[in-house]
């Protein structure tokens, strides 16, 4: 089963617009991380937060996490056409246990 | 630094064939992790393998194996190919995936694309 879940599953905005993904787990975490995949080929990492961190920042990226809800947010602030891809979180699931889980996606796209 | 490689890129084999696909990782590290990649289940984890070590392994059938060698190149192999094994395959590699506050990050490679017919 999934350990992490993207809402909502598709989202299209404007160039210049602020994009706001959401993921929420279901078992406690070590560690909470964001990739991005451009249409079929391999992830690449965006941002890695910890279990006892609240807020990351990377350039235009910010992500939050909050452990009492299980759930993190992903923020790209002025989107740009080029960040028109998948976004997807990755979860291990404390422990021991340092296998990622991955969600479904969040499809973004930032039209010109 | 040269990223991770897959080989081959494409593939199409037919169903009750065998499959191997091969990672090359980053030059240093040390763990190599499967995923297996399809529209309908998303991305799921097979194994991961650390100096020639299978460390953890996914909800996968026997039919699904791997190895990885002494340089830690690693390849996996599909025995049996079912059309439900119709996926994109990726590879990644980390110098060590276990840090010490949990799973780290994962350099992807670009994938194998298996179509079985």
């Amino acid at each position: 089963s999934q350990q992490g879940e993207e809402d909502p599953q598709a989202l299209s905005i404007q160039e210049g617009e602020n994009a706001t993904m959401n993921c929420s787990y279901k078992t406690s975490i070590n560690n909470l991380q964001w990739y991005r995949q451009n249409s079929g080929r391999g992830l690449v990492h965006l941002i890695l937060i910890r279990s006892n961190e609240r807020e990351k920042h990377s350039g235009r990226l910010r992500v939050t996490l909050d452990t009492s809800k299980k759930s993190s947010s992903l923020l790209i602030t002025a989107s740009r056409a080029a960040d028109t891809a998948s976004y997807f979180c990755a979860t291990d699931e404390g422990g021991s246990n340092y296998k990622l889980t991955f969600g479904k996606g969040t499809l973004l796209t930032v039209n010109p | 630094k040269a990223g991770v490689t897959q080989t081959p890129r494409y593939l199409i084999k037919t169903r009750g064939q065998q499959v191997t696909l091969s990672c090359s990782p980053i030059s240093g590290h040390r763990s190599v992790s499967w995923y297996q990649q399809t529209p309908g289940q998303g991305l799921q984890f097979l194994f991961e393998y650390f100096s020639e070590t299978q460390r953890n392994k996914g909800n996968f059938p026997g039919r699904f194996s791997g190895r990885q060698f002494s340089n830690s190149r690693s390849e996996m192999n599909v025995s049996t190919l079912e059309l439900g094994d119709s996926a994109l395959y990726l590879c990644a590699s980390s110098f060590d995936v276990r840090l010490t506050s949990g799973a780290g990050e994962q350099y992807f490679g670009p994938g194998t694309r298996l179509t079985v017919t």
